[in-house]
């Protein structure tokens, strides 16, 4: 089974910080998404990539920027947290998208 | 614009009874349909995807397609509290990505 794994499960982080939230996957997928879900607003696509340091912003790229230097690994940076960031961030990969996602476990952060 | 939109629920199930959730989609050349479950506080988890018109079983999940009428839906046969949990219905629309719906909350009473 392909496996997605996020760093953090939960995090703290003050406001102005800068955040690093990152994703490997081990199963040599091509393509690598970032979301954010929030009550009532759904799944919410940040940034994707579709192969090794290439990205694609997503429906709500502001505030955020994405890093994939090897195929693997897809980071997400928040470049200076503030409180509207505090949500549940999920990490997904797929070998051909008609095939569907792979979820990570989500990493919950907070801003303070 | 293009859209996934599901019923909005919540919808509450007695303990053995079927539950059925419905997603209509926008884009009439949509390929692949999926069905995700996730528990609260957990991530999306696949269970069910159907490419054809007609049905697909899995156990007590069927999926059902109607690419004419740009419907999907995925019925639980025999509910039970442990298929409480929020439903999300994704489309792949484009080349790379999925679109999802809102979700729809299902609650297995007991």
């Amino acid at each position: 089974d392909v496996k997605v794994t996020q760093s953090s499960r939960y995090l703290v982080k003050r406001t102005g910080e800068k955040v690093f939230l990152e994703c490997v996957q081990d199963m040599d997928h091509e393509n690598m998404f970032w979301y954010r879900q929030d009550p009532g607003l759904g799944l919410r696509l940040i940034y994707f990539s579709y192969d090794v340091k290439m990205k694609e912003k997503g429906d709500i790229p502001e505030g955020y920027s994405v890093s994939r230097e090897k195929k693997e690994r897809f980071s997400l940076i928040l470049e200076s947290a503030s409180t509207n960031q505090t949500s549940m961030y999920l990490c997904a990969s797929s070998l051909q998208t008609a095939y569907g996602y792979t979820f990570g476990s989500g990493t919950r952060l907070t801003v303070v | 614009q293009k859209e996934v939109e599901q019923n909005s629920g919540p919808l509450s199930v007695p303990e053995g009874a079927i539950a059925s959730l419905n997603c209509t989609y926008s884009d009439r050349g949509s390929q692949s349909f999926f069905w995700y479950r996730q528990y609260s506080g957990k991530s999306p988890e696949l269970i069910m995807f159907i490419y054809s018109n007609g049905d697909k079983e899995d156990g007590r999940f069927t999926a059902q397609l109607n690419k004419a009428s740009q419907y999907v839906s995925l019925l639980i046969r025999d509910s039970q509290p442990s298929d409480s949990a929020t439903y999300l219905c994704a489309v792949n629309m484009d080349d790379y990505k999925l679109s999802f719906g809102a979700g729809t909350t299902v609650t297995v009473r007991a």
